[in-house]
């Protein structure tokens, strides 16, 4: 079946402006993750979803960053007032959110703020 | 706060060997422990996946191990292929949050043909 598909595949802001980053998760998946790649970095961990139940946004750097989740399928990573900082690949993942709860990653959304 | 070290950082080495790769964890109460590949410009791939009550999982020319009480896990690559060149990552799940993943920063692994 599809994989967890993102979009757009590469994205290129200016300072200041805001941006939106899709996730399509694995059909029937209902957990979702957000993960951010920094060049040189490893990877970080910004949002969690898993059902009805209230995100885990513990890891999201500013209160610039938000995330939604409708309809327990899509999600939409907003970040406003982009900063050069916030250039990275968002990487997002869907599990069935069972035991053991194997992660599956979607090609990510390389962003790009000058 | 657990945190994951992958060593080497880097490792180069003529097609056909055998090669381990580790992965060090501070903090034994995990939940599980995965590896991934990583190919330049694309998303992850899980290899293994081991629970915390395993002590390895194999697929193919690939075996993890996990001694959870060392805080170490190895990937094993057999018989490595210029195909098997990528980054490998480790990550664990801890006990307390066991949908998050903590992740080492990888090793950039070069198979010479």
């Amino acid at each position: 079946g599809a994989g967890v598909s993102q979009s757009p595949s590469n994205k290129v802001t200016e300072k200041g402006k805001d941006v939106e980053l899709r996730c399509d998760p694995i059909s029937g998946h209902t957990a979702l993750y957000w993960y951010r790649q920094s060049l040189g970095q490893g990877l970080e961990f910004l949002i969690y979803f898993q059902g009805n139940s209230a995100p885990d946004k513990s890891g999201l750097p500013s209160d610039r960053f938000s995330a939604e989740r409708t309809g327990g399928s899509v999600s939409t990573l907003t970040i406003q007032r982009t900063q050069q900082e916030d250039s990275a690949v968002y990487l997002c993942a869907s599990s069935s959110g069972t035991t053991p709860y194997e992660q599956y990653f979607g090609p990510g959304t390389r962003l790009t703020v000058t | 706060k657990q945190e994951v070290t992958q060593i080497p950082a880097a490792l180069s080495v003529p097609e056909g060997e055998n090669l381990v790769l580790n992965c060090s964890f501070t903090d034994s109460a995990i939940y599980n422990l995965q590896w991934f590949r990583q190919d330049p410009g694309k998303g992850l791939t899980s290899l293994l996946l081991i629970q915390s009550s395993q002590r390895e999982q194999t697929s193919g020319r690939l075996n993890a191990s996990l001694d959870k009480s060392s805080g170490r896990s190895t990937l094993y690559i057999a018989a490595s292929q210029p195909g098997d060149s990528a980054t490998y990552l480790c990550a664990v799940s801890p006990a307390s949050r066991n949908y998050q993943l903590i992740w080492g920063a990888g090793t950039k692994l070069i198979i010479k043909p």
